[in-house]
């Protein structure tokens, strides 16, 4: 059964840094990846979409990278805005029955 | 372009009520999910359709829920009766296929009482 785990939990920084947000699974079997946002009391906002066989994937101040071999990928967010703030979820796809398993996220803050 | 739409955006019921939510996907999409999200939790999984058949619903309480999606569209996911531990987000979302990029909607947030 694949297992999804975000590292931190939580993240705090001031406005501007650059920052990693981790996401490791235990199935390396994966079809593609994905990275959402989700602010509070809303759904869920595609952020990249990153395939198997691709190493990494970039959107403007986003970069997604995936290791599959090793289970992991990473969300690297250049010059942190206070508008980034959010929860941000990855969930993995199984070449098997395709269905997204997700991590429970990390909770980011982005402080002025 | 419409993303995908759910309603009602709340719900507040009493414990043992029937509810029922609506999901219209984004136009063309033929996979269609419903995930349930607990707080401070990541979705999961309930039941995922290609066109109006259901391919996974291992993780459908099927005592309490159902879902239905007629002709391949929109759909409707069902609770009867409702228990305390009901009480989440419902989310929908739909993507091209079963390998492509899945788009949710904003979800419905039920409350039991």
């Amino acid at each position: 059964k694949q297992e999804v785990t975000q590292i931190p939990a939580a993240l705090s920084v001031p406005e501007g840094e650059n920052l990693v947000l981790n996401c490791s699974f235990t199935d390396s079997a994966i079809y593609n990846l994905q990275w959402f946002r989700q602010d509070p009391g809303k759904g869920l906002t595609s952020l990249l979409l990153i395939q198997s066989s691709q190493r990494e994937q970039t959107s403007g101040r986003l970069n997604a990278s995936l290791d599959k071999s090793s289970g992991r990928s990473t969300l690297y967010i250049a010059a942190s805005q206070p508008g980034d703030s959010a929860t941000y979820l990855c969930a993995v796809r199984g070449n098997d029955f395709q269905k997204l398993v997700f991590g429970t996220g990390t909770r980011l803050l982005v402080s002025p | 372009e419409a993303g995908v739409v759910q309603s009602p955006r709340y719900k507040i019921i009493e414990k043992k009520q029937p509810v029922a939510f609506w999901c219209n996907p984004i136009s063309g999409h033929n996979t269609l999910y419903w995930y349930l999200q607990n707080l401070g939790q990541g979705p999961e999984l309930l039941i995922r359709y290609e066109n109006e058949e259901a391919v996974d619903d291992s993780q459908l309480p099927k005592d309490r829920f159902s879902a239905e999606r007629l002709k391949g569209v929109d759909s409707t996911l069902k609770i009867q009766p409702a228990e305390l531990g009901d009480s989440a987000v419902y989310l929908c979302a739909s993507s091209l296929d079963r390998y492509t990029e899945a788009f949710f909607g904003q979800g419905t947030r039920l409350t039991v009482v």
